[in-house]
């Protein structure tokens, strides 16, 4: 069965912290990616990387960076919190070789920043 | 650039009956769409996907979904929903030439008994 595992389904953070969510595939895929999730604005692409060391911005990067520095693992990292960050983060995976590849999730992690 | 326009925001309906949940989308170039389901506290899970051919698409759970070019629409329908299917809904596209998903806001359909 395939899997995409987030290293939390609840994190409570403090204003001005830095925040790591992990995520890890087991598929061999080549292709992960970081989504945020609000209520009625659906989910929206921070940042994905499609290789080793690779990534690109997506629709609202700012105030986020990524790593990724092994294949079956991806990284988000805010680098000091903010209370506009709170918010359902949800981490995706998908094979290489198509665009229109499934996306396979994660359960997400719940952020709230105080 | 792709934009998706979920037109309903939450769907009640009775169990039994049939459901049409609505996904327009603006595009400039050819593209790929998809619906997702999300069920309480999970992650999203493909439902089906429209890339060539036949507009009528057939996915899991007896869902179903319709291209209409002029129209752009790909709207979902079930003709009987089970309290099971009780989740939210996101409707995506993505260009042919593309690297991104864009997804819509999401219909939260809610199956009463």
């Amino acid at each position: 069965d395939v899997k995409v595992t987030q290293s939390s389904r609840y994190l409570v953070k403090r204003t001005g912290e830095k925040v790591f969510l992990e995520c890890v595939q087991d598929m061999d895929h080549e292709n992960m990616f970081w989504y945020r999730q609000d209520p009625g604005l659906g989910l929206r692409l921070i940042y994905f990387s499609y290789d080793v060391k690779m990534k690109e911005k997506g629709d609202i990067p700012e105030g986020y960076s990524v790593s990724r520095e092994k294949k079956e693992r991806f990284s988000l990292i805010l680098e000091s919190a903010s209370t506009n960050q709170t918010s359902m983060y949800l981490c995706a995976s998908s094979g290489a070789g198509a665009t229109y590849n499934e996306q396979f999730f994660g359960p997400g992690t719940r952020l709230t920043v105080l | 650039a792709q934009s998706v326009t979920q037109l309903d925001s939450q769907v009640p309906v009775f169990e039994e009956a049939p459901v049409e949940l609505r996904c327009n989308y603006s595009s400039s170039v050819s593209v790929y769409l998809f619906w997702y389901v999300q069920y309480p506290n999970q992650g999203l899970q493909l439902l089906l996907k429209y890339l060539s051919g036949s507009t009528l698409v057939k996915g899991i759970n007896g869902f179903e979904a319709e291209f209409n070019k002029s129209q752009t629409s790909f709207h979902l329908r079930k003709p009987s929903v089970h309290i099971s299917d009780t989740a939210e809904y996101f409707c995506a596209v993505i260009g042919r030439a593309g690297n991104m998903l864009t997804f819509g806001g999401g219909t939260r359909l809610m199956v009463k008994p």
